[in-house]
Parts: C-alpha cells; structure tokens; sequence
C-alpha cells in the first residue's frame, strides 16, 4: 500500500516568514495529494490539494508543489500570521481508495 | 457543504465490551471512511465504504468491522474493545477533492 512521510514533525517560524513542509509517497499510481489544516480541538479541514496532472497551484499565502519523478510534493506558506498556527497534513490517494496521511506538522507562529 | 455527524464526542468503554461508533451524512455521498487519529502517527485508515453494505479494509482493520445498511450512515464496531483501541475516531464522507470529517469520537478504554 502508499505510504507518505512528512518532514519536519515540528516546525517553528516567526510571524511573516515562510513555512514549507515536505512529504514524500511510495505508490507511483497515486494521482491526489491534498493538504489538510487542524486547528487544536478540531477536525482536519482541507485547505488545498493537487492532481497528478499539475505541478504547482497556489491560492492566495499558500501554494503547493508537485514532483511526480521524484514523488515528492511540499506545501508552501508565505507571510504566516497567528492563525496560521495547526497542525497540518499531507495525504496521497489514487481513486477511489481512501487517503494515506503523512504523521503531521505542528506550526509555531512565533510573534 | 455535506454535513458529517458523529454521535457520541466522548466515549469511555470496559475492556472486552462491544463498542458501536455511529456517523450520518446529511449528502447521499457514495463514500464513507473511518479513521483513527494518535499522537505522532498522524490519521490511519481503518475501513472504507463506497455503497451501502460495501466495505473494505484500510490500513489497520484488525480489531474493527463496519456496518454500512443505509447510505447515509456508516457504524464502526469494536468486536471486544482493547486498551490499544484508545483513541481519537474520525469519520470522513467524500471523494477526491475533499473530504469533510466528522468532530471525531474520543474513545477511552479502561
């Protein structure tokens, strides 16, 4: 089966820097990388994702990038604020089966 | 936006009972998944469901089955509920391009 692991586990950055946060895949076949945002006693929301077919797609601070030769994909936060603060979730599919998840990134805002 | 409900938030179970976890969606969504979530290990797929009374196994369904009679509703059911099974249960309706994820179960097991 797919296996993804996410670097770093922790993440610590000051307010208006950039965030990156890396995940790699195992299953050549997977086609749908979403990323997922969750904030302290919530669910996981998504927050943008990828198909196999792109290589990058952004909206607004955050972007994210597609390496399908070297199976990487990596998420991209620029100008962070507080609110950015989560944990966040890289995750790797080919349809229809479910999402594989990466172990997370905690993001610290340091004002 | 589909609307993911799961019925119970906190949970606290003897070892050895059977465990019931309900979630209803409000969307007619074909697909239906469970989860479990722990500290460092991110969310784990435990079983899935793509029609009523299909289902499949994920990554760790050992010590799970599921029940899906009604589309709208997928059950997960601990056959004998074990301290290993204390955890956060996320139940999630969708397809690719998005998921929406229930507020989760915490299942403690004593």
């Amino acid at each position: 089966g797919e296996n993804v692991e996410q670097h770093p586990s922790t993440l610590s950055v000051q307010e208006g820097d950039s965030a990156v946060i890396k995940c790699t895949y195992s299953d050549s076949a997977s086609n749908y990388f979403p990323w997922y945002k969750q904030e302290l006693g919530k669910r996981p929301q998504l927050i943008i994702d990828i198909r196999s077919n792109v290589g990058e797609k952004k909206d607004q601070r955050i972007a994210v990038t597609l390496n399908k030769t070297a199976k990487h994909f990596s998420l991209h936060i620029t100008e962070t604020q507080p609110e950015d603060s989560a944990v966040y979730f890289c995750a790797a599919s080919k349809s229809p089966d479910g999402l594989t998840f990466g172990k997370g990134t905690h993001l610290i805002i340091q004002p | 936006d589909v609307k993911v409900t799961q019925s119970s938030r906190y949970l606290v179970k003897r070892t050895g009972e059977k465990v019931f976890l309900e979630c209803v969606q409000d969307m007619d969504h074909e697909n239906m998944f469970w989860y479990r979530q722990d500290p460092g290990l991110g969310l784990r797929l435990i079983y899935f469901s793509y029609d009523v009374k299909m289902k499949e196994k994920g990554d760790i369904p050992e010590g799970y089955s599921v029940s899906r009679e009604k589309k709208e509703r997928f059950s997960l059911i601990l056959e004998s509920a074990s301290t290993n099974q204390t955890s956060m249960y996320l139940c999630a309706v969708g397809a690719l391009g998005g998921y929406t994820f229930g507020s989760g179960t915490r299942l403690t097991v004593v």
